[in-house]
């Protein structure tokens, strides 16, 4: 039982390059969920989508795009990456967010030069 | 604006005692708190959550502890041990016609357990 699962695990990108980070969620949950996390500063939600077809902007969405290929799938996009954006990044998948909250995938660490 | 907030970066505690994990909100429209535990170079895992027509809910050594007046909640670990050691992130969410299942955390708490 994969669970979530993120590719790739580890990236180093130079600033203005491009890429993009995939998720796939094997638990037949309708929403999908991507965070960042920064020192003293927790999970910061990027973008969501609350169910196949829909997504929408969370706390921190510039610099970023997403998309809900399928029900399993859901990609994050970087078209510029800059400094700013080095960070690890958290795909999460849910059933509304209860009874257990959202189960999350192993997280890619990104560095931007 | 931090709508959750965990304002104690770290906590360390003797093995076999408790360890108390705080966390405040801001917005009353969140009637859903959970806490997250994480290792190091994994995803955080779910621990234990309260729903805000409770005041408190427990499982195993994890206590959740509600109080709506104060936008208080804490989380309990009774005794603490050594395998304990990790970050916690408290999390809320809200329901009703807005409901997403979208988690806002707050900035996490390191607790070490000495052995």
């Amino acid at each position: 039982n994969a669970g979530v699962t993120q590719t790739p695990k580890f990236q180093v990108l130079k600033t203005g390059q491009s890429m993009t980070l995939q998720c796939a969620q094997d638990m037949n949950h309708n929403s999908m969920y991507w965070y960042r996390q920064d020192p003293g500063m927790g999970l910061r939600l990027i973008y969501y989508s609350a169910s196949e077809g829909t997504t929408d902007k969370g706390e921190v969405p510039n610099g970023y795009n997403v998309s809900r290929l399928n029900k399993r799938e859901f990609s994050l996009r970087l078209e510029s990456a800059a400094p700013s954006q080095t960070s690890v990044y958290f795909c999460a998948s849910s059933d509304l967010g209860r009874p257990g909250g959202a189960f999350f995938g192993q997280g890619t660490r990104l560095t931007v030069v | 604006d931090q709508q959750v907030k965990q304002n104690s970066p770290s906590l360390s505690v003797q093995e076999g005692r408790i360890s108390i994990l705080n966390c405040d909100y801001t917005n009353s429209m969140f009637d859903y708190f959970l806490w997250y535990k994480k290792y190091p170079a994994e995803g955080p895992t779910f621990l234990i959550s309260i729903s805000s027509i409770k005041d408190k809910n427990e499982d195993g050594r994890f206590t959740v502890f509600l109080n709506k007046s104060a936008k208080h909640l804490s989380l309990h670990i009774v005794p603490s041990q050594p395998g304990d050691s990790a970050v916690y992130f408290c999390a809320a969410s809200e329901s009703g016609s807005s409901n997403t299942g979208k988690l806002i955390f707050g900035q996490g708490t390191t607790l070490q357990v000495k052995p």
